[in-house]
């Protein structure tokens, strides 16, 4: 157990929705980051927040957003879903200034968009 | 910009012998970090090593180990002794200052009894 912690563990829906993934850091780390899993583009970074403020961004979709908390939790909308969305992802986390910036990831979100 | 290699789609080995996942990358920072990921088929990102550019000695943790090759640039995860619940995908990826985890496209591995 990595002590990041990803809900849902499954998401089905159809194309056009609007979904939620919610993440919790592992305690006392300030950093969240996600990444999409998908078979044909591998693991690909979409977004960091870092104590709440956008740090770096990366492949991530105009429909795609996502915010960090105060209480450090982090929220990634996914909208007008396509098919091609269908995808794992993954929320991970990392003390900021530890030894190499190692980052643990919570289980996933497997995405299925119908 | 960065890049990772990994050149093994998938890789056999028996169990109790060592087995070598090759990672190649490429960076022109002189300070970064090399991970090693296993993904078994329930899905979970699990950290299993890291190395740092300026490192002097290979990292280990239990029965993996990172052969670090510097003026290579590769970064191969050797796992000692298989056992059946190395069947997983494996994932290397380099980070340098300041900028997110860039991931291989990951080699699978098959432990056989």
């Amino acid at each position: 157990d990595s002590g990041v912690t990803q809900t849902p563990k499954h998401l089905i829906t159809a194309t056009g929705q609007r979904v939620t993934l919610r993440c919790s850091p592992r305690s006392g780390d300030l950093s969240v980051y996600w990444y999409q899993q998908s078979l044909d583009q591998g693991l690909q970074f979409l977004i960091q927040y870092y104590n709440g403020e956008e740090r770096a961004k990366g492949n991530i979709l105009e429909r795609f957003s996502a915010q960090q908390f105060p209480d450090l939790h982090s929220e990634l909308n996914l909208s007008s879903l396509e098919l091609g969305d269908s995808a794992l992802y993954f929320c991970a986390s990392s003390a900021n200034g530890g030894r190499s910036g190692e980052q643990f990831f919570g289980p996933g979100t497997r995405l299925t968009v119908l | 910009a960065q890049k990772i290699t990994q050149t093994q789609p998938g890789m056999f080995v028996q169990e109790k012998e060592a087995v070598t996942l090759d990672c190649t990358y490429d960076t022109s920072d002189p300070s970064y970090g090399l991970f090693w990921y296993k993904q078994p088929s329930s899905g979970e990102m699990i950290f299993l090593i890291y190395q740092g550019s300026y490192d002097q000695q290979n990292a280990t943790e239990g029965r993996y180990s990172l052969n670090f090759q510097k003026a290579r640039k590769s970064a191969n995860l050797v796992i000692s002794a298989s056992q059946l619940g190395d069947s997983a995908m494996y994932f290397c990826a380099m980070r340098e200052p300041n900028t997110p985890l860039v991931f291989g496209k990951g080699t699978r591995l098959s432990v056989i009894a």
